[in-house]
């Protein structure tokens, strides 16, 4: 079963603008990551986020967290056409820190 | 450095045949994970190694088995290949001290 679920399934934008994403999971966690794919591609490692941090930046990322209400968001701010990609958010929890997917969001940016 | 590699990057298989999909990271990192990828879902956990030695089922293990040589080195072997195992497969690595995990390019896999 998949911990994650993400919201929208797809998103299409123009060049420029903003993107969020939203992420919610069942249970408790020690992180949230999200990953980028692009189309063929392996997964590249974006950002993470501690059960005990609240937001995040990196670059034109920027995640949240509210443990509260299990949900994470994720902005990608001023998109460019090169951000057109699958984003996942993971959760890590338990040893080893095995990683549970959601489905991921399909972002396309159109120039 | 390479990173995580995976060989081979396609592989078609008749039901019922067998196959070893590899993985190394040249990263020295201690643990190391398989995960497959079906259309439209994220990517599942089948197995798990701690370290060299180690392995641990994840959400889907049936129909695999896996063996980490070395700490390079961690393979995947479907024994008799079913058309259920069509699918996309991954292999990561994890640093001692990180939670972030590094990803191979993938092993396209089809069952016919």
């Amino acid at each position: 079963s998949q911990q994650g679920e993400e919201d929208p399934q797809a998103l299409s934008i123009q060049e420029g603008e903003n993107a969020t994403m939203n992420c919610s999971y069942k249970t408790s966690i020690n992180n949230l990551q999200w990953y980028r794919q692009n189309s063929g591609r392996g997964l590249v490692h974006l950002i993470l986020i501690r059960s005990n941090e609240r937001e995040k930046h990196s670059g034109r990322l920027r995640v949240t967290l509210d443990t509260s209400k299990k949900s994470s968001s994720l902005l990608i701010t001023a998109s460019r056409a090169a951000d057109t990609a699958s984003y996942f958010c993971a959760t890590g929890k338990g040893e080893g820190n095995k990683l549970v997917f959601g489905a991921g969001t399909i972002l396309r940016v159109k120039s | 450095n390479a990173g995580v590699t995976q060989t081979p990057k396609f592989q078609v298989l008749k039901t019922g045949q067998s196959m070893t999909l590899q993985c190394a990271q040249d990263m020295n990192h201690n643990s190391m994970y398989w995960y497959r990828q079906d259309p439209g879902m994220g990517l599942r956990l089948i197995y798990y190694s701690a370290s060299e030695g180690t392995t641990d089922k994840g959400e889907v293990p049936n129909g695999y088995n896996v063996s980490r040589l070395n700490k390079r080195e961690f393979s995947l072997r479907l024994e008799s290949a079913a058309p259920s195992q069509t699918s996309v497969y991954f292999c990561a690595s994890r640093g001692a001290g990180g939670d972030t995990q590094y990803f191979g390019p993938g092993t396209r896999l089809t069952v016919l």
